[in-house]
Parts: C-alpha cells; sequence; structure tokens
C-alpha cells in the first residue's frame, strides 16, 4: 500500500471556480504534511505546509484531519496560472523520517 | 540566497554506460535528498543524508546505483551501468532539518538509449 494516495485528476475547471483536492495517508505516525506545485517539465515547488488547526495562504486553504488520516487543498477564485500538479506529502518520523510523495493530482483551468 | 543546484540538466546516454549527476543544495541545510521521478508520477525517494551520513538507502538499488556526500555539502549520484528502465529525472532536494519542508533543483533528466 502507498504512504500516500491521491486522486490523480485531472480536474478541469473554469476560472473563478473552486476545487478542492484530497489526499490520504497510511502512517498514522506521520507528523508533517505539505502540498507542491509542480508544473509541466519543472521541479515541485513547495506551496504550503499543513497544520493541524488548517491555515490560509491567500485563495488557497489547507486542512488536515489525523482521524481520517486525509489533508486536503482548497483553491478558491481559480486563475489560468494555477494550473498544475499539486502534489501531497507526508513525512514519516518514526524510523524513516522522510519525506513522502503522492502521484499528484492535475488541474487545468481553463478561460 | 541560491537554491538547490543540479546539473548537468539534460543526459542522454547509451545503455551500459556510467553516468553522474551533481547537486549543491542551499546553504546550511543538513538533509539532502535525491528523488527519481517518472512521467505522471510522484518523486520516489532513492536516498536521504543527514550531513556526510546515508541515514536512509534502503530504496536505492544498490547493485548500480552509489551516492556520496563528501564534506555533508555537495553530493553525486552515479549510476553504472545504466539501463533503459533508468530513464526519469533525478532530483536533488534539502532541508534545513529532516521532516521539514525540503527544496528541489531542476532536476536532471537522464535518457537512456
Amino acid at each position: 500500500r502507498k504512504e500516500v494516495e491521491q486522486d490523480p485528476g485531472p480536474f478541469n475547471v473554469p476560472e473563478g471556480a473552486t476545487v478542492a483536492f484530497n489526499c490520504t495517508y497510511s502512517n498514522s505516525a506521520s507528523q508533517s504534511f505539505f502540498w507542491y506545485r509542480q508544473d509541466c517539465r519543472k521541479e515541485p515547488k513547495l506551496l504550503m505546509s499543513v497544520y493541524s488547526s488548517g491555515n490560509e495562504d491567500g485563495r488557497f486553504t489547507a486542512q488536515l484531519n489525523r482521524a481520517s488520516q486525509y489533508i486536503s487543498l482548497l483553491i478558491r477564485d481559480s486563475k489560468l496560472s494555477d494550473s498544475a500538479t499539486y502534489l501531497c506529502v507526508v513525512n514519516i518520523q518514526t524510523g524513516a523520517n522522510n519525506l513522502f510523495f503522492g502521484t499528484g493530482t492535475r488541474l487545468t483551468v481553463i478561460p | 540566497e541560491a537554491g538547490v543546484v543540479q546539473s548537468p540538466r539534460y543526459k542522454i546516454i547509451e545503455k551500459k554506460q556510467p553516468v553522474a549527476f551533481w547537486c549543491n543544495p542551499i546553504s546550511g541545510h543538513n538533509t539532502l535528498y535525491w528523488y527519481r521521478q517518472n512521467l505522471g508520477q510522484g518523486p520516489e525517494l532513492l536516498i536521504r543524508y543527514e550531513n556526510e551520513e546515508a541515514v536512509d538507502d534502503s530504496q536505492l538499488p544498490k547493485d548500480r546505483f552509489s551516492a556520496e556526500r563528501l564534506k555533508g555539502v555537495d553530493s553525486t549520484l552515479k549510476i553504472q551501468p545504466a539501463e533503459l528502465g533508468d530513464s526519469a529525472v533525478y532530483l536533488c532536494a534539502s532541508s534545513f532539518r529532516a521532516g521539514g519542508g525540503a527544496f528541489f533543483g531542476q532536476g536532471t533528466r537522464l535518457t537512456v538509449v
């Protein structure tokens, strides 16, 4: 079983729409959580960390549900420039203490 | 401040040839990762260093892959001999501490023909 599971999409949404991605993780010892953004043929870039209380950065809101072991990313008022692949990342501190990546969810914002 | 620097950006080699990738992490970052990413997949960890120590190389195919991080700064990843299935993007990332958000270099796109 993969450490991190994501719906690969693609999600095609019109400009201005609100879109949400979910991600589940399998290891309850997971401690740190992140969302990364990856543009086509580019490296992943850290979008935001995910905190237990939830956190917001402009149009982006991240939520963590430890009981259900899932993480979400909400994008409001989608822009064309939001088109990218969004990667869910989990750090498992017990043992490996590594960052595990999901396969990514592809978003296309349509004019 | 300079980010993670990797070279070369692109490499095309014939199978059975050796290849090496180089990474210079962000200054002061003790943790260094090497990941491999195939098309349509997320990055998969190959090896993680804490300073000069390889603390997790369980996913590194040790029969043909090797890595080093001398002096706990720059790192090299080597494949010898390369196989067709090694074609991928090899990404280096660094973070201030293990478990923190990591920052990636631009990657080396390897094509084995």
